[in-house]
């Protein structure tokens, strides 16, 4: 399977714990994003790499959300002291440079914080 | 003003009729223009990309862009229950290293029999 990986698939947590979600993209694709979606909602843009360096931050993402992507390959995101709001599906998604082409998205990973 | 507006819907069509959704969008500079359909519960599919001015086809779908009103639409023929879903519009503008996909709120289609 040659498309954009995400692991896990589902997270159940308590409020107040730390969940990290993984993101394998496109071999070919340099660029990642991650985006938020809930319910009735469209993605929600949180940041995205060309290669390993970060480009781009939602100035919405509280200090809680981080994200790497070392060696320009599989990204990491991590939410510390999780909190019921932060309850939704949170996708990534992968591009050649400048988005050309469109964006390709991953399974997602479905969050409830409870 | 939101970034990318879409009609939430939902849009009802009989089965066999066509299909338009709608999406204005608000930065000029915006290059390059997408439509995703997503199922419940699934993530987005990207179904039609187009940069240039007129339309653009592909199969049932053809995708229009009008970048003087800042307006594209997605016609959908022969729609299909199976089309049901929601529509999700998406921008991006190449301005420097900036290209990241805005998306509206989507807009939900149901194809009645």
């Amino acid at each position: 399977d040659t498309g954009v990986s995400q692991d896990p698939r589902h997270k159940i947590t308590k409020r107040g714990q730390n969940v990290t979600f993984r993101c394998d993209p496109i071999s070919e694709h340099n660029r990642l994003y991650w985006y938020r979606q809930t319910l009735g909602q469209g993605p929600e843009f949180l940041t995205y790499f060309q290669n390993e360096a970060q480009l781009e931050k939602s100035r919405l993402l509280s200090n809680r959300f981080s994200a790497e992507r070392p060696k320009g390959s599989f990204s990491t995101l991590e939410i510390q002291r999780t909190e019921q709001g932060d309850s939704a599906m949170y996708l990534c998604a992968s591009s050649f440079p400048g988005g050309q082409g469109g964006a390709f998205f991953g399974q997602g990973t479905r969050l409830t914080v409870v | 003003q939101k970034e990318v507006e879409q009609n939430s819907g939902p849009l009802s069509v009989p089965e066999g009729a066509i299909a338009s959704l709608n999406c204005t969008y608000s930065d000029r500079v915006s290059q390059s223009f997408f439509w995703y359909r997503q199922y419940s519960g699934k993530s987005p599919e990207l179904i039609m990309s187009i940069y240039s001015n007129g339309d653009k086809e592909d199969g049932r779908f053809t995708a229009q862009l009008n970048k003087a009103s800042q307006y594209v639409s997605l016609l959908i023929r022969d729609s299909q229950p199976s089309d049901s879903a929601t529509y999700l519009c998406a921008v991006t503008n190449l301005t420097g290293t900036a290209s990241k996909l805005t998306f509206g709120t989507g807009t939900r289609l149901q194809v009645t029999l």
